[in-house]
């Protein structure tokens, strides 16, 4: 079946320019998470969304950052003012909490973002 | 607060054994689980534990103990394959699992 995508698969942009990160989940998976992997480095956690319940923003690094997930399906990611500390990979996931294994997350293969 | 330790490198050589440590300290834990990642990858589910003890799933073995905030990853007989980064992850009360910055794993033929 599908897996999660994400696009685009890579992102050139100029500082100062806003960019947005599309991520479709796997269908029917209420959990939805975005993090953000520089080179070489763990996995940051950005925001989490869980069916209808308000997100968990804790990870947002700026305001700057902000994401909304429509119908409980598509994210998208926003960066404003794009800086070049911003350049990364950004990776979705997502998971359904009704699965044999609740909590497995599923990952998309990331937007590779490079502000110059 | 949140807190995650693992080793950030860790080299076997093919075939032997080895074992990746994992100590955490997070509010409201449920369980832990441990993700693969090759070089320009993405991360992969291994396992998840929600109870004390050993979990086996082929060459891969993961362990827990709650009362120790403590957890482990056991590769067997191991391939060149292996070579990745390997992240334990706990999950808490929130839904929300938090990465480190994860195991490198080095092999050696």
């Amino acid at each position: 079946g599908a897996g999660v995508s994400q696009s685009p698969s890579n992102k050139v942009t100029e500082k100062g320019k806003d960019v947005e990160l599309r991520c479709d989940p796997i269908s029917g998976h209420t959990a939805l998470y975005w993090y953000r992997q520089s080179l070489g480095q763990g996995l940051e956690f950005l925001i989490y969304f869980q069916g209808n319940s308000a997100p968990d923003k804790s990870g947002l690094p700026s305001d700057r950052f902000s994401a909304e997930r429509t119908g409980g399906s598509v994210s998208t990611l926003t960066i404003q003012r794009t800086q070049q500390e911003d350049s990364a990979v950004y990776l979705c996931a997502s998971s359904n909490d009704a699965g044999t294994v609740p909590y497995e997350q599923y990952f998309g293969p990331g937007t590779r973002l490079t502000v110059t | 607060g949140q807190s995650l330790e693992q080793p950030s490198e860790v080299t076997a050589v093919e075939g032997a054994i080895v074992q990746i440590n994992c100590t955490y300290q997070t509010s409201g834990f449920y369980g832990l689980s441990w993700y693969q990642q090759h070089d320009g990858g993405a991360p992969t589910f291994l396992s998840y534990n929600a109870l004390d003890g050993l979990e086996e799933t082929g060459r891969f073995s993961s362990f827990l103990s709650r009362s120790d905030s403590y957890g482990y990853l056991l590769l067997q007989e191991l391939q060149m394959k292996d070579s990745a980064s390997y992240f334990c992850a706990p999950l808490n009360r929130d839904d929300k699992i938090i990465f480190g910055k994860g195991t490198r794993l080095h092999i050696l033929p």
